[in-house]
C-alpha cells in the first residue's frame, strides 16, 4: 500500500462547477495534511493546510479531513481556468520528521 | 525578500560526471529538503535535514549526496553512480517537521 495515494486523473470538470479531489494516506501518526497546487514546468505551492478533523474553508477552496478514515479531500468551488493544475496531497510522518507527496491529481477545467 | 533560491535553473551533466545543485533560504527554516519529480510523476524525497550538521536518507538516496553545514545551505550533489539522473529537482524548507514546506524554483538537470 503506497503511503499516500491519489487519483491520477486528469479530472475534468466544467467552468464554475465543484472540483473535488481525494487522498488517503495510510500512517495513522500523521498530523499535518497539506495542499499544494503544481502548474506544468513550475514548483509546488501550498494552497491549504488542515491540522484537526472537519471542514476547513479558505475563500473558493475547502479542505476536509477524517483522520478515522484516514482520509482528505479538496473541494474547489466555482472552477475557474486557472485552477487547471496538478494538486498534491502531503502529510506528514511527524515521527520521521519529514513531508511525503502523493502523485498528484491532474484537473483540467473546460469551459 | 525571503525565500528559497535554487541555482542553476538548468544543468547538463555529461556521462560520469558528478555535478552540484545550490539550495539557499533566507526563512530562517530548520527543516530542509530535496525532492526529485520525473516527468508525469509525483514527488520522491531523496534527503531531508532536520538542523545543521544532520540530514537523513530518503526514498531513493542512492546516486546522490547532501550536507548542511550552515542553517540557510542545503546543496546536493548527483554522483556518477545516479544512472538516470535526468528530472527535474525541488528543493524546500520548512519551520519544522509539521509545518508546510515552501519550494525553491526548481533546478531542470539532463544528462548529455
Amino acid at each position: 500500500q503506497k503511503e499516500v495515494e491519489q487519483n491520477s486523473g486528469p479530472l475534468s470538470v466544467p467552468e464554475g462547477a465543484i472540483a473535488s479531489l481525494n487522498c488517503t494516506y495510510s500512517d495513522r501518526g500523521s498530523q499535518s495534511f497539506f495542499w499544494y497546487r503544481q502548474y506544468s514546468g513550475k514548483s509546488p505551492e501550498l494552497i491549504m493546510f488542515i491540522y484537526s478533523n472537519g471542514d476547513k474553508e479558505d475563500g473558493r477552496f475547502t479542505a476536509q479531513l477524517n483522520k478515522a478514515s484516514q482520509y482528505v479531500s479538496l473541494l474547489i468551488r466555482d472552477s475557474q481556468p486557472s485552477d487547471s493544475a496538478t494538486y498534491l496531497c502531503a502529510p506528514t510522518r511527524g515521527w520521521a520528521s519529514k513531508i511525503i507527496f502523493g502523485s498528484g491529481t491532474r484537473l483540467s477545467i473546460r469551459p | 525578500d525571503g525565500g528559497i533560491t535554487q541555482s542553476p535553473k538548468y544543468l547538463f551533466r555529461k556521462e560520469g560526471q558528478n555535478v552540484t545543485l545550490s539550495c539557499e533560504q533566507n526563512l530562517n527554516h530548520d527543516a530542509m529538503y530535496w525532492y526529485r519529480q520525473d516527468p508525469g510523476q509525483g514527488l520522491r524525497l531523496i534527503y531531508y535535514s532536520q538542523i545543521v550538521n544532520d540530514f537523513q536518507k530518503g526514498d531513493i538516496a542512492e546516486g546522490y549526496s547532501v550536507s548542511r553545514e550552515k542553517k540557510e545551505s542545503f546543496p546536493l550533489t548527483v554522483t556518477s553512480a545516479q544512472k538516470n539522473p535526468t528530472a527535474f529537482y525541488l528543493c524546500a524548507s520548512s519551520y519544522d517537521r509539521n509545518t508546510e514546506a515552501f519550494f525553491g524554483q526548481g533546478t531542470r538537470l539532463t544528462v548529455v
